[in-house]
């Protein structure tokens, strides 16, 4: 398998233009997380979907973000409007439910700059 | 809510010394224990985890990690730090039902010198 994949790797914009970030989790994984990390707050995690249906939204920092799983293959996650202030490195993780110890899986992260 | 504490922000060992890397951790059941390592513009790799048998729980690359209840600590020790193990070390605690939500620490930066 090829892991968590997440795209793009580097994302450089203005502020005030809309951002969109991508991940593909792993085949056959049901939980899929989406964390923000940043050298004043670490890791925080934004949002999960559990079965492609958001679970719990309240780490989204406002409504300029938002998140959306169409397919069990496919997230997205979108800031609009970007500030100089969502410039953090976005991973995506995914997870195999269920009641063993499965633990999460995590993408190679999006850097992004907003200018 | 559960929350993870990582004392130390940077540690400095030489090549070949042995590491501790501290972690507490508040959660008001059985937690389920994780240790990460990120490298630089890497994403995070699980070294061990844990949630119940065997305190002392193995992992990869020569970690291992020992709960202790009494204490609420799970802290991460190799016996021979090599120059690659140089990173970033997160710990993290997942609540419990299916999605197993993780809190991470703020975590520990791994220096080591030749």
């Amino acid at each position: 398998d090829a892991g968590v994949i997440q795209s793009p790797r580097h994302e450089v914009t203005e502020m005030g233009q809309e951002v969109t970030l991508r991940c593909k989790p792993i085949s056959g994984h049901d939980y899929l997380f989406w964390y923000r990390q940043t050298m004043m707050r670490g890791l925080e995690l934004l949002i999960y979907f559990n079965n492609n249906v958001p679970i719990d939204d309240s780490g989204m920092p406002e409504d300029r973000f938002s998140a959306k799983m169409p397919n069990a293959s496919f997230s997205t996650l979108k800031i609009q409007p970007s500030e100089p202030r969502d410039s953090a490195v976005y991973f995506c993780a995914s997870r195999l439910g269920g009641r063993g110890l499965n633990e999460q899986f995590f993408g190679p992260g999006t850097r992004l700059t907003v200018l | 809510a559960q929350s993870v504490t990582q004392p130390d922000i940077h540690i400095t060992v030489s090549e070949g010394a042995s590491l501790e890397l501290r972690c507490n951790y508040s959660y008001g059941a059985t937690p389920y224990l994780f240790w990460y390592v990120q490298s630089p513009g890497q994403g995070l790799q699980l070294l061990l985890k844990y949630f119940s048998g065997d305190t002392l729980v193995q992992g990869i690359k020569g970690f291992e990690a020992e709960f202790k209840r009494s204490q609420s600590s799970f802290n991460l020790r190799k016996p021979s730090v090599h120059w690659s193990d140089a990173a970033e070390y997160f710990c993290a605690v997942g609540a419990g039902g299916s999605a197993r939500q993780l809190t991470f620490g703020s975590g520990t930066q791994l220096t080591v010198l030749p």
